[in-house]
């Protein structure tokens, strides 16, 4: 069984066309991420949602807009993509402990996007 | 500005030594410290997690210190082995927040 799944796992589309990655998490996590790692394999976060409330909110265009329809999915849709959004975008999930702090992250296979 | 730095060279040792990664940081009040394992094409895995109350950590061949004064981590694999080839991303989780940030990782090659 797949603790956090990513669908699709390789993406490859046009400049300016709409995408959308989706990602489910079967642990009953609170918390789901985006991070996006580029070439330089820098892992960065986009964006947090806890029970399905958006709690971060990275310095990422407008053009990214995620969506969590419950707290075991977290979808990420693109408008407008543009050469520089190629990059492999994860998703991960965790659970916030007693201390109201976030716990250890579960991090999905990955979505490999390229924008021609 | 706030900072995580790691060795951003690959470190390259022999089968059977003790590999020893750094993790340096500033102006961040950690709640704790994880060390996580990536594959090429694979999505980081969790190894190991240390509180800022805590100075080792210790999981079989894997042992982690981190040293709040001087904010650092060391994250070390003794008896090393060809399969531990791999990136390793520190990552640090702030007191009071929901954010980790990571570090840019540091590919280890252990050689037969």
């Amino acid at each position: 069984d797949t603790a956090v799944s990513q669908t699709p796992k390789y993406l490859v589309t046009q400049m300016g066309n709409d995408k959308s990655i989706k990602c489910e998490q079967n642990l009953g996590h609170d918390t789901m991420y985006w991070y996006k790692q580029d070439s330089k394999k820098f892992l960065k976060i986009m964006f947090s949602y806890n029970n399905k409330e958006l709690i971060i909110n990275e310095t990422v265009p407008n053009r990214f807009s995620p969506k969590s329809p419950d707290k075991a999915h977290l979808n990420l849709h693109i408008n407008s993509l543009e050469l520089g959004d190629s990059a492999v975008y994860f998703c991960a999930s965790s659970q916030v402990g007693l201390a109201g702090v976030q716990e250890t992250q579960y991090f999905g296979p990955g979505t490999r996007l390229l924008v021609l | 500005s706030q900072k995580i730095e790691q060795n951003s060279e690959a470190l390259n040792i022999q089968e059977g030594k003790t590999a020893t990664l750094t993790c340096n940081y500033t102006n961040y009040s950690p709640a704790y410290l994880q060390w996580y394992r990536q594959d090429p094409g694979r999505g980081p895995v969790f190894l190991l997690l240390i509180r800022e109350n805590e100075k080792e950590k210790r999981k079989e061949r894997l042992k982690v210190t981190f040293d709040t004064t001087l904010k650092q981590s060391l994250f070390h694999i003794t008896a090393s082995q060809p399969a531990d080839s791999a990136t390793y991303l520190c990552a640090l989780t702030v007191t009071g927040g929901f954010k980790t940030i990571f570090g840019a990782g540091t590919r280890l090659f252990v050689k037969a």
